[in-house]
């Protein structure tokens, strides 16, 4: 149980481009969703927490506008890189739980590379 | 505010060879602590975890206790095998972080066969 998926587990893109990141948690309704964001041999920075059917908290020095973050239902969150460009190029990582304060559960990440 | 501090790496280590790879952390109040382990080009997977004080948590042959009087929950195992070759995150949940987790910086650690 507790199983968290991330589609697609890697991308090239331009740069310029928007790249949309799925986080589905497939046996298990989460309330909510974090993102996270992990550079090269580095620990793991959490971008924002999502609520399902509300805006997203963004912490503090993390851009709403390039990284916009849709938690619609019970199951979906979705991260968007907008014009991503070549510092966006990282390993995104999300994680679900039942509900705030519980434990959470990480999916297998997202290697992005902007070319 | 909350923190954690683990050991840096890399350690690498012959198999069979005892491990620990250390931990404190910074908190208000009684956190939950957690160890996860990341294999290569993966996501995390937690490994083990603790609520309360002195409780020890332990999963595959790793085990941590949460020592409350050192604030400390360092991780154990016996015997390392080649497949233990992985990034260790020691992290908390603190009481007012909203469930937000703070992890530390990640030990690699590499085990020779």
């Amino acid at each position: 149980g507790a199983v968290v998926s991330q589609h697609p587990s890697w991308v090239i893109c331009k740069s310029g481009t928007s790249v949309k990141i799925e986080c589905r948690s497939l046996d298990f309704q989460a309330t909510t969703m974090f993102w996270y964001r992990q550079f090269p041999k580095q620990s793991l920075m959490l971008m924002a927490t999502s609520n399902e059917g509300s805006k997203a908290t963004y912490e503090q020095g993390v851009e709403k506008d390039k990284f916009l973050i849709n938690h619609a239902s019970l199951t979906l969150s979705t991260l968007t890189v907008t014009s991503a460009h070549p510092e966006d190029s990282s390993f995104y990582i999300c994680s679900a739980s039942y509900k705030l304060g519980n434990e959470q559960f990480f999916g297998p990440g997202t290697r992005l590379t902007v070319l | 505010g909350d923190s954690v501090t683990q050991m840096e790496g890399p350690v690498t280590l012959s198999e069979e060879a005892f491990l620990t790879i250390n931990c404190t952390y910074t908190a208000t109040g009684y956190p939950s602590l957690f160890w996860y382990v990341q294999y290569p080009g993966e996501g995390l997977q937690l490994l083990l975890k603790a609520t309360k004080a002195d409780d020890k948590g332990s999963n595959k042959g790793f085990e941590a206790t949460y020592r409350k009087e050192t604030t400390s929950f360092h991780l154990e195992k016996g015997s390392v095998q080649v497949s233990d070759s992985a990034v260790y995150f020691c992290a908390l949940i603190g009481y007012s972080s909203a469930s937000k987790i703070i992890f530390g910086s990640g030990t690699r650690l590499s085990i020779r066969p």
